[in-house]
């Protein structure tokens, strides 16, 4: 079967400090990996993907994420946060075994503390 | 350009009402996808169209909904007899080619269903 976990509904961080927002997957293929960001009243928006050509992925607005088989995980991490990195962030899934459809962690909300 | 755009933005009906969505993808994009996402819950798939044909509906909830894309771009999900379950924000998305597993899916704003 294949899912997605993000632990921690809910992720607080002070200005400036260190984000982290963990995803373990469970595939029986290779699996490709999603970052998404969706700001209130808005669509999802792509961050970064995973697609087997380097294990650490730079996106958008300075987030990373690193693809470890070992650990199933693709953790997103930014250094430093910034009051505007407040959102809901989703983790999604896929692989040549369910198609081209993505399946999306229950999403994690990031609040950053002034 | 133009992203993915969603109407209505908001639809509010009656339970055993029929509602149409619709979803204009981004021109030139072959695949079109239709997810739901109920409150706290990520997305989840219903429908992925290549071109005109539906080439996976397995996460149709059951047979009162539907999904055309008659000439290959516009689609419309279609729900018979809502039921206040139904309430969610059914969300579109679009990639540029059929069958790509790493092409970037674009998002719709969506659209929140209320069924009263």
């Amino acid at each position: 079967a294949q899912s997605v976990t993000q632990l921690g509904s809910h992720v607080s961080v002070s200005e400036g400090a260190l984000v982290l927002l963990r995803c373990n997957y469970s595939s029986s293929v290779p699996p490709y990996l999603f970052w998404y960001v969706q700001y209130p009243n808005q669509g999802l928006q792509l961050l970064l993907k995973y697609t087997s050509a380097a294990t650490l992925v730079k996106g958008i607005n300075g987030f990373e994420a690193e693809f470890k088989k070992s650990e199933t995980s693709f953790h997103l991490t930014k250094p430093s946060a910034h009051m505007s990195d407040a959102a809901e962030y989703f983790c999604a899934v896929t692989s040549m075994e369910y198609g081209n459809k993505l399946v999306f962690g229950a999403g994690t909300i990031l609040r950053v503390k002034s | 350009g133009a992203g993915v755009s969603q109407t209505p933005s908001n639809k509010v009906t009656e339970k055993g009402k029929y509602v149409e969505l619709r979803c204009d993808p981004i021109s030139g994009h072959t695949a079109l996808y239709w997810y739901r996402q109920s409150l706290g819950q990520g997305p989840e798939f219903l429908i992925y169209f290549q071109g005109t044909g539906a080439a996976d509906d397995s996460g149709l909830p059951n047979d009162r909904f539907f999904a055309v894309r008659p000439e290959g771009s516009v689609s419309t999900l279609k729900i018979q007899r809502t039921e206040r379950g139904d309430s969610a924000v059914y969300l579109c998305a679009s990639s540029e080619r059929a069958g790509g597993l790493t092409d970037t899916q674009y998002f719709g704003p969506g659209t929140r269903l209320t069924v009263l």
